[in-house]
């Protein structure tokens, strides 16, 4: 099937600095990705919707200007968390929609998720 | 979009099949049932989709009722390794394709 990969799958930064997390669809391509956010013992909850060629939807509530997003080419989007904070320690998620057996419908691929933490 | 809901948490003995439930009762017509799990601290992982007949892969098998309003999930033989959270979901349809709005899920414990 096909393969989401996303780099670094941990790491660990001073507060006020700046991560950049990338998400790479590995044996397909990817006009739309997605990036969610997972806290400790919660669900994944959609940040924002990654456009190739366009500009990023974020759903309510997500700041764009914290949490910048760049669909660069048709297999990599990345997340840029600015002036990062302890608060926006958690668990980043990437998905990118492709294709079932069965037709007429999208299924998601799954990036291996990437563990943030701010001190 | 169309919630669903599951039970919070269930066990199963390894070996066993663990039957997962979910209502989905405001579901439209032309909308599917996806189920994903999540294993602790990994991506989300597609295990089945329906939109109406029953479905079997080779990870499980998706039983819907007639009025489509609840579907069950079912791991044939249970093992240790399917120990996880699992989701049932009706994706939202955006400009840009499905998202997939996670409830909470089912936190399944395969027991030994």
């Amino acid at each position: 099937g096909a393969v989401v990969s996303q780099h670094p799958s941990r790491v660990i930064c001073k507060s006020g600095t700046s991560v950049k997390i990338e998400c790479r669809s590995l044996d397909f391509q990817a006009t739309t990705m997605f990036w969610y956010r997972q806290f400790p013992k919660q669900s994944l909850m959609l940040m924002a919707t990654s456009n190739e060629g366009s500009k990023a939807t974020y759903e309510q509530g997500v700041e764009k200007d914290k949490f910048l997003i760049n669909h660069a080419s048709l297999t990599l989007s990345t997340l840029t968390v600015t002036s990062a904070h302890p608060e926006d320690s958690s668990f980043y998620i990437c998905s990118a929609p492709g294709y079932t057996p069965m037709g007429g419908y999208n299924e998601q691929f799954f990036g291996p998720g990437t563990r943030l933490t701010v001190l | 979009d169309a919630k669903t809901t599951q039970p919070p948490s269930m066990d199963c003995a390894e070996g066993r099949a663990a039957n997962l439930p979910c209502n989905h009762s405001t579901i439209s017509g032309n909308e599917y049932v996806y189920w994903y799990r999540q294993i602790h601290s990994q991506g989300p992982q597609y295990i089945i989709h329906g939109l109406k007949n029953n479905e079997t892969n080779e990870m499980a098998s998706l039983i819907i009722t007639e009025d489509r309003k609840s579907s069950t999930l079912i791991l044939p033989h249970a093992t240790l390794r399917d120990t996880a959270v699992y989701y049932c979901i009706v994706p939202t349809l955006l400009n840009s394709g499905y998202a997939l709005n996670f409830g909470k899920g089912t936190s399944l414990l395969v027991t030994p």
